[in-house]
């Protein structure tokens, strides 16, 4: 079965401060990987995601990241940012294979809080 | 696109009672899923279907869950009896199943059993 960690469970930064969020996922075979984001309240997001092809992926809002396969990794980027970047931010795996019919495994996500 | 939508937004019940909690995916999309977030265990995928069949029940806690998908446009998530444990935020999420397109979460029902 596929895990994934992600290693800061909290990151507080000043606006126009950069940003990178660490995500390792376990599991032996082709995966799919996600950035999803969470708004206080609301639902999850889907920021990026990465199937195939160019291991760099960018994402909505000013979002990018790197797949390293052989780092098992998946680190979210983003060069700048805002107030509003204040969110929950989970990464989550599914095997490659399912093309969306597996469910997603989560980390336990990452609050990102933005100091104006 | 409506999107996914869920039912009730909020529901507050007394432990013993029965509880459902009702998802509608997106029109055309044949994979869906439930899901529970808590601030202990984090998002953690209880059950999924695939075509209106079950896949996958292995997270589903305990006997007191149980899920059905009778149609393609709604699915349903009951637990009985409900225990204060069980308060939770429950989301139902859909994908098209088939080309890498993710998935599309609903809004969540927050239950809280008292």
């Amino acid at each position: 079965a596929q895990s994934v960690s992600q290693h800061n469970h909290h990151v507080i930064l000043s606006e126009a401060a950069s940003l990178e969020l660490g995500c390792n996922y376990s599991y032996g075979g082709t995966v799919n990987l996600f950035w999803y984001v969470q708004y206080p309240g609301q639902h999850l997001q889907l920021l990026l995601k990465y199937f195939s092809g160019d291991p760099l992926v960018k994402g909505i809002k000013g979002f990018e990241a790197e797949f390293i396969k052989s780092k098992f990794s998946f680190n979210l980027r983003k060069p700048s940012v805002q107030w509003s970047d204040t969110a929950e931010y989970f990464c989550a795996v599914t095997p490659g294979t399912g093309g969306g019919a597996d469910g997603l495994t989560f980390g336990k996500g990452t609050h990102l809080i933005i100091q104006p | 696109d409506a999107g996914v939508i869920q039912s009730p937004r909020h529901e507050v019940t007394e432990m013993g009672q029965e509880v459902t909690l009702r998802c509608k995916p997106i029109s055309g999309h044949n994979s869906l899923f439930w899901y529970r977030q808590t601030m202990m265990r984090g998002l953690e995928l209880l059950i999924y279907f695939n075509n209106n069949v079950p896949i996958d029940d292995s997270g589903m806690p305990e006997d007191r869950f149980s899920a059905k998908m009778p149609n393609a446009s709604f699915s349903t998530l009951k637990i009985q009896p409900s225990e204060p444990r069980d308060s939770a935020v429950y989301f139902c999420a859909s994908s098209l199943g088939t080309g890498g397109y993710g998935y599309t979460f609903g809004s969540g029902t927050r239950l809280t059993v008292v």
